[in-house]
């Protein structure tokens, strides 16, 4: 079986501009969530999809946007784009609902920069 | 809601030392715990994880690690360190399964040889 697969896996963009990301989540997997991971606080929870509805949302303002389609796969989108949006941004994949459930499967992540 | 604290951010032991990496975690009920390791250049992976029951969990790769209500926490144990177990290590804790976790900074740990 697949893990789970980021596009890209590098990406540099410059302030201003705005960036889409995909995960593909593990077949079957329905539960999709995203962290942004910087060295300072660590993983940070943005927010979680199942059958392509927001669950749970992290602390992040709206210029962080996600959504997930019928096939599970998820893509999440940063508009004006800053500085302190340079982080590496992590897609987990579940069976079920909910993050405590059962373990999540980690993508290797995207690295995004902003210049 | 819930909070998690790993009050070391780097940890330095020799190979074939024990090994024992701080969780704290704040929250009112019995919480859902978790030990997550990231390897460099790669995403987060399981170890172990705390729902009920035994306090005392057993993981892979000959990580253990100790619930303890009283303290509020859930510290990772390993008897002996190998050099491949240098990485960076996250606790979690949820406030029940349907819910979001969350990842407490890290603690990197260093081997030396």
């Amino acid at each position: 079986k697949a893990g789970v697969t980021q596009t890209p896996r590098y990406l540099i963009k410059t302030r201003g501009q705005q960036v889409t990301l995909s995960c593909s989540p593990i077949s079957g997997h329905r539960s999709v969530s995203w962290y942004q991971q910087t060295p300072g606080q660590g993983l940070q929870f943005l927010f979680e999809y199942f059958s392509e509805t927001q669950r749970n949302k992290g602390n992040f303002p709206g210029r962080f946007s996600g959504r997930q389609f019928s096939n599970s796969r998820s893509e999440m989108n940063v508009s004006t784009l800053e500085l302190g949006d340079s982080a590496l941004y992590l897609c987990a994949s579940s069976p079920h609902q909910g993050q405590g459930y059962e373990k999540l499967f980690f993508g290797s992540g995207t690295q995004l920069s902003v210049l | 809601a819930q909070s998690v604290t790993q009050p070391d951010i780097h940890i330095t032991v020799s190979e074939g030392a024990s090994l024992e990496l701080r969780c704290n975690y704040s929250y009112g009920a019995t919480p859902y715990l978790f030990w997550y390791v990231q390897s460099p250049g790669q995403g987060l992976q399981l170890l172990l994880k705390y729902f009920s029951g035994d306090t005392l969990v057993q993981g892979i790769k000959g990580f253990e690690a100790e619930f303890k209500r009283s303290q509020s926490s859930f510290n990772l144990r390993k008897p002996s360190v190998h050099w491949s177990d240098a990485a960076e290590y996250f606790c979690a804790v949820g406030a029940d399964r349907d819910d979001k976790i969350i990842f407490g900074k890290g603690t990197r740990l260093h081997i030396l040889p």
